[in-house]
C-alpha cells in the first residue's frame, strides 16, 4: 500500500543550527513533492515544491532535496531561529490537486 | 489578498445531527480541496471540486458531501454525525486546478462531536 513516512517524533535543535526533516514514500511515482508548514490552530502553508526532475529547490534559508530512487525528500533550515518552530509536512500528489500528506515532523528550535 | 476563508471556526455538534461548513476561496481561485485533520490520522482527503464539479474523491463515507458554487465557494456537509467525526475541517484553494498548484489553506472549523 502507499505510505509517506516522516519522523513522528519531534526534532529539538539549537538555534542558528541546520535542521534536517526526511520524508520517505513507497508505492508511490509521484510527478512532484510539496513540503508545508503548520503552526498550531492553523492551517498548512505552502513552502516549497519540487519536481521529480529536479533534484534539489532553494528558497532563501530551506533547502529541499528529492531522490526518486530512494524514494526520499530531505527538508533543510539553514541558521534555523526559534520562530521555525511547528509541524513540517511533505505532501504527494495523487490526481488533480489530491494531496496524501505524511503525519508531519514537529520541530523545536531553542534558543 | 485575502485569503481562504472557512466558517465557523468551531462548531459543537450532537451526535446524529448534521453539519455544515463554509470556505470562501482566494479570489480567482477555481479548485477548492476539503481535507479532515485528526492527531491519529493527520490530514486526510476529503474531495476537491473545480469549477462546480467534483474531480476527486477521497475514501470517506457517503455521509460527508460538498458542493461548489459559481463564484467558486464551496460548502461541505457531513450527515449523522459521529463521534470519530470529531476534527479540523481544512479547506484549500488553487489557482489553476493544475497538478503542480500549491495549495492556499484557510484555518479550519474546529467541528466537536460529542
Amino acid at each position: 500500500s502507499q505510505k509517506i513516512e516522516q519522523n513522528s517524533e519531534a526534532l529539538n535543535i539549537q538555534e542558528g543550527k541546520t535542521a534536517t526533516l526526511t520524508c520517505n514514500y513507497t508505492n508511490y511515482s509521484p510527478a512532484y513533492l510539496q513540503w508545508y508548514r503548520q503552526d498550531p490552530g492553523r492551517g498548512p502553508v505552502f513552502l516549497l515544491l519540487i519536481r521529480e526532475n529536479e533534484k534539489e529547490k532553494r528558497k532563501e534559508r530551506l533547502k529541499v532535496t528529492f531522490d526518486t530512487t530512494l524514494k526520499q525528500s530531505l527538508f533543510h533550515i539553514t541558521a534555523s531561529q526559534p520562530a521555525d518552530s511547528a509541524t513540517y509536512l511533505c505532501a504527494l500528489n495523487n490526481a488533480g490537486n489530491m494531496l496524501t500528506f505524511g503525519g508531519g515532523t514537529r520541530l523545536m528550535v531553542k534558543p | 489578498k485575502a485569503g481562504v476563508t472557512q466558517t465557523p471556526r468551531y462548531l459543537i455538534k450532537t451526535r446524529g445531527q448534521q453539519v455544515t461548513l463554509s470556505c470562501s476561496p482566494i479570489s480567482g481561485h477555481r479548485s477548492v480541496s476539503w481535507y479532515q485533520q485528526t492527531p491519529g490520522q493527520g490530514l486526510q482527503f476529503l474531495f476537491e471540486y473545480f469549477s462546480e464539479t467534483q474531480r476527486n474523491k477521497g475514501n470517506f463515507p457517503g455521509r460527508f458531501s460538498g458542493r461548489q458554487f459559481s463564484n467558486s465557494r464551496s460548502e461541505m456537509n457531513v450527515s449523522t454525525l459521529e463521534l470519530g467525526d470529531s476534527a479540523l475541517y481544512l479547506c484549500a484553494s488553487s489557482n489553476t486546478g493544475q497538478e503542480h498548484s500549491p495549495l492556499h489553506f484557510g484555518n479550519g472549523t474546529r467541528l466537536t462531536v460529542t
